[in-house]
């Protein structure tokens, strides 16, 4: 049973335009909530995280929101740039400082110039 | 150097043959991880380690082993290797708190024949 769920395989957006990317989750225990990107040949890297705390959180370009209720959140990346493109993952935790990442099958973003 | 190191990048092995992927970390962080990704299915966990002598079996363990020879070292081993171990591998470090999540490896491509 998968937990964190992307539904979008991939996501194409034009340069400068908006990037939103999507991720459900089933386990009620979640506290903590991560989006990972990766470029091919690399290891995925952090991009952004929210506590279940919270509803939203900004990073220069990047932001996060969390609707608990619906066990839902969204990355939303303004403006788009081409080094954008690549394979978003959106992982989950429980536990605390013992915690292990639940991720979801990632979405291939492309922005295209 | 990278924080968390994985030898090797790429290996070809045969059916049946015994391999060991190794990962060492310079976070000094106490919790390390090992996960596979495979097209579609995202980032599923192997085995994970809260400290040297702890181990853990990750969702697909089977046909896997682990050793945390040391803080800094946590190696992964194919017994006897098949096919659908084709994937590739990433060796994760993690530090107190959830922060900012898992520090990762660049991967090892590993192919079975």
């Amino acid at each position: 049973d998968q937990q964190v769920k992307q539904n979008s395989p991939s996501l194409s957006v034009q340069e400068g335009r908006i990037s939103i990317l999507n991720c459900d989750y089933t386990n009620s225990m979640f506290d903590y909530f991560l989006w990972y990107k990766k470029y091919p040949a690399e290891g995925p890297t952090f991009l952004i995280s929210i506590s279940s705390i919270k509803d939203k959180n900004e990073d220069g370009r990047f932001t996060v929101f969390l609707n608990k209720s619906a066990k839902h959140l969204s990355l939303h990346i303004v403006p788009s740039q081409p080094g954008d493109s690549a394979v978003y993952f959106c992982a989950a935790a429980s536990g605390g400082s013992n915690y292990k990442l639940t991720f979801g099958k990632g979405t291939l973003l492309t922005v295209n110039p | 150097d990278a924080d968390v190191t994985q030898t090797p990048r790429n290996r070809i092995t045969k059916t049946g043959k015994r391999i060991m992927l190794e990962c060492s970390q310079t976070k000094g962080h106490d919790r390390m991880y090992w996960y596979r990704q495979d097209p579609g299915l995202g980032l599923r966990l192997i085995y994970y380690s809260f400290d040297v002598k702890d181990i853990n079996k990750g969702e697909i363990s089977d046909g896997y082993s682990v050793s945390r020879q040391a803080q800094a070292k946590f190696s992964l081993s194919l017994e006897s290797a098949i096919p659908n171990q084709t994937a590739l591998y990433f060796c994760a470090t993690s530090g107190p708190g959830q922060g900012t999540g898992y520090t990762f490896g660049s991967g090892t491509r590993l192919t079975v024949v």
